[in-house]
């Protein structure tokens, strides 16, 4: 009954490290997406997926990677940390429009 | 301008009051709207869809104005624990993407 989850919660890393948020549903929900949030621009997304193998830009995704092997799951990759990249992420899936979040993942980018 | 707009508040009320809050959005062909609530430091979770015709959930009344392009969303006889940033959703036509306002901080004192 998990429905959403991200992984890891809290992360912590430097400057120009690679970086992965996993992001897995348990739904079989087409869609997924990603999105950060920061003060004063609410959510922003980043990279989304129609379905498995489908993957589309963002509002934001210069600096993010993004791949879907399989229906489940949504890695975001941080090719070269930045640390204007600090911030919440989430992960969201949806079946049609109404669009589900995971818990979030706090980046900090030293 | 923005997508989607929002009054950031916040809007402090006592309990039992009734509050209103409203958005407005830029994309005439927006063709499907929320309100999501997001609590400190955690996820946004949908409080309810907003329908042409207006629409009610217990103490929470969504209605939306096509022509000035406008969402609202009532709260009658506030509780302590309506204490959330509430965020309007717009999703365009046949687009699987949606736009989130940066949020209304609702704080209930006793």
């Amino acid at each position: 009954d998990a429905g959403i989850t991200q992984s890891p919660r809290y992360k912590i890393t430097e400057t120009g490290r690679q970086v992965t948020l996993m992001c897995h549903q348990t739904w079989s929900h087409s869609y997924m997406f990603w999105y950060r949030q920061d003060l004063g621009h609410g959510l922003r997304l980043i990279y989304y997926s129609a379905a498995a193998d489908i993957t589309d830009k963002g509002e934001v995704p210069d600096g993010y990677v993004v791949s879907r092997s399989k229906t489940e799951n949504f890695p975001l990759t941080l090719e070269s940390a930045t640390r204007s990249q600090t911030s919440v992420y989430f992960c969201a899936s949806s079946p049609e429009e109404t669009q589900y979040f995971g818990p979030g993942t706090r980046l900090l980018v030293l | 301008r923005k997508e989607v707009e929002q009054d950031p508040g916040p809007f402090n009320v006592p309990e039992g009051a009734t509050v209103a809050f409203n958005c407005t959005y830029s994309n005439s062909a927006s063709q499907s709207f929320f309100w999501y609530r997001q609590d400190c430091r955690k996820e946004p979770k949908l409080l309810m869809s907003v329908y042409s015709s207006g629409n009610e959930d217990g103490r929470f009344t969504a209605q939306l104005n096509r022509v000035s392009q406008y969402i609202s969303l009532l709260i009658r006889d506030s509780k302590l624990s309506d204490s959330a940033t509430y965020l309007c959703v717009v999703g365009s036509y046949n687009t699987d993407k949606l736009i989130f306002g940066t949020g209304t901080r609702l704080q209930v004192f006793p």
